[in-house]
């Protein structure tokens, strides 16, 4: 079993949709969670970072982290075109190494 | 927005060559990563560094190797070349909040 899951889509959603992503992980250390957004051919991009459990919001995008579930959440408002990506999610505990899940596909049709 | 930086964005070279892939970041960090990324699949660490003369192999066995002489620079280094190394290199350097900054990426690929 990996460590983290993540279902890799494709998720297909019209413009001006909520986005609704999210990862389960089996390791109950992890403290520090991160999505981050890849466009093809690109690096990864962090987009948001939290520690531990509790919501996380930054203009469109909202995180979200339940420890006692296991189960992070990205939650993307007003969707646009441009957020037409690959969604990465990752986790570490205090020490150097992430987890990270396969990514979600996330196309948003004008 | 990280400043990571990574050369050659592309590389098509023949099974044998020898090949070096440069990182070099600006941020003054000491912590920093190289990974190995195939599609839809995810990212597997093949090789760390904690600072200056600190190098450790990450947990996807790897031919390559990894020098940090220069806290700015961690070039990775294929000694020989072959078709199985195909795929994307991600060198990424990490702040003291554990908040990891990727630069692009080389697409490598072996014939």
């Amino acid at each position: 079993q990996k460590e983290v899951e993540q279902d890799p889509g494709p998720l297909s959603v019209p413009e001006g949709a909520i986005v609704s992503l999210n990862c389960t992980y089996s390791n109950s250390a992890f403290q520090y969670f991160m999505w981050y957004r890849q466009y093809s051919r690109k690096g990864p991009e962090l987009l948001m970072y939290t520690y531990s459990s509790g919501n996380k919001e930054d203009g469109r995008f909202t995180a979200q982290v339940d420890k006692s579930s296991k189960y992070i959440s990205l939650f993307i408002r007003d969707s646009q075109p441009s957020d037409s990506a690959t969604y990465l999610c990752a986790m570490s505990k205090d020490d150097y190494k992430l987890s990270f899940g396969a990514g979600t596909t996330v196309t948003v049709r004008a | 927005e990280a400043d990571i930086y990574q050369t050659p964005r592309y590389l098509v070279i023949g099974t044998g060559k020898k090949i070096t892939l440069e990182c070099s970041q600006t941020m003054g960090h000491d912590k920093m990563y190289w990974y190995q990324q195939d599609p839809g699949m995810e990212l597997h660490l093949i090789h760390y560094s904690y600072g200056v003369n600190s190098t450790e192999k990450g947990d996807l066995s790897s031919e390559s190797t990894v020098s940090r002489i220069r806290t700015e620079h961690f070039p990775l280094t294929l000694e020989s070349a072959r078709p199985s190394h195909t795929s994307q290199y991600l060198c990424a350097s990490r702040t003291g909040y554990n908040e990891q900054f990727f630069g692009p990426g080389t697409r490598l690929t072996v014939l």
